[in-house]
């Protein structure tokens, strides 16, 4: 089915660990990103990617890391995991060409122990 | 610096009509966009405005005013499924960055 999937769901982990967080989608967008929910926060974007291959910083990058070496994937890892980092993850894509809004991921819940 | 205002939350009755105000400061403005969020879910893209005045569609309209920095999100006849969190974003450099404020929750009751 053609849209923007995200996996796991739901994720729980300790710190100190590494976890990856998955992102695909089937529209061929070229920019996706990837952002954080956290109560009284908001949406804040970690990094965002206009192409395979380029990435750049968003507002909250620290901590994470991310790669894109497919135009459909955009996985984000937690390098070493903190507390603070427990959140609800959403990943999103558009297409600047034709002008469509940013279309975001189911989300992943993320709980770090 | 990107500031965006938004309150944090609001109350209704079911069939009234509801303003959802946003104020922004950002360096940047590319277009302000509305996002509706229903608990657990994901955002989901309600309207856009790059120029001044008002954008309807059907029972949601949202309205812009640069010069002030201020925009407008009006829900009319509301429903029990318009309980949601209500997003404001701006398109900060180009259109493809958002900066998002903290959202306003709306509580719609019978």
């Amino acid at each position: 089915d053609a849209g923007i999937t995200q996996s796991p769901r739901y994720k729980i982990t300790e710190t100190g660990r590494q976890v990856t967080l998955m992102c695909h989608q089937t529209w061929s967008h070229s920019y996706m990103f990837w952002y954080r929910q956290d109560l009284g926060h908001g949406l804040r974007l970690i990094y965002y990617s206009a192409a395979a291959d380029i990435t750049d910083k968003g507002e909250v990058p620290d901590g994470y890391v991310v790669s894109r070496s497919k135009t459909e994937n955009f996985p984000l890892t937690l390098e070493s995991a903190t507390r603070s980092q427990t959140s609800v993850y959403f990943c999103a894509s558009t297409d600047p060409d034709s002008n469509q809004p940013q279309h975001f991921g189911d989300g992943t819940r993320l709980s770090i122990l | 610096g990107q500031n965006i205002d938004q309150p944090t939350e609001m109350t209704a009755t079911e069939g009234a009509i509801v303003q959802i105000n946003c104020t922004y400061q950002t360096s940047g403005f590319n277009g302000l966009f509305w996002y509706q969020q229903h608990a657990g879910e994901a955002p989901t893209f309600l309207s856009y405005n790059v120029l001044d005045g008002l954008e309807e569609k059907g029972r949601f309209s949202s309205f812009l005013s640069r010069s002030k920095g201020y925009s407008y999100l009006l829900l009319k006849e509301l429903q029990m499924k318009d309980s949601a969190s209500y997003l404001c974003a701006v398109g900060d450099t180009g259109f493809q960055k958002l900066v998002f404020g903290t959202g306003t929750r709306l509580l719609v009751s019978p």
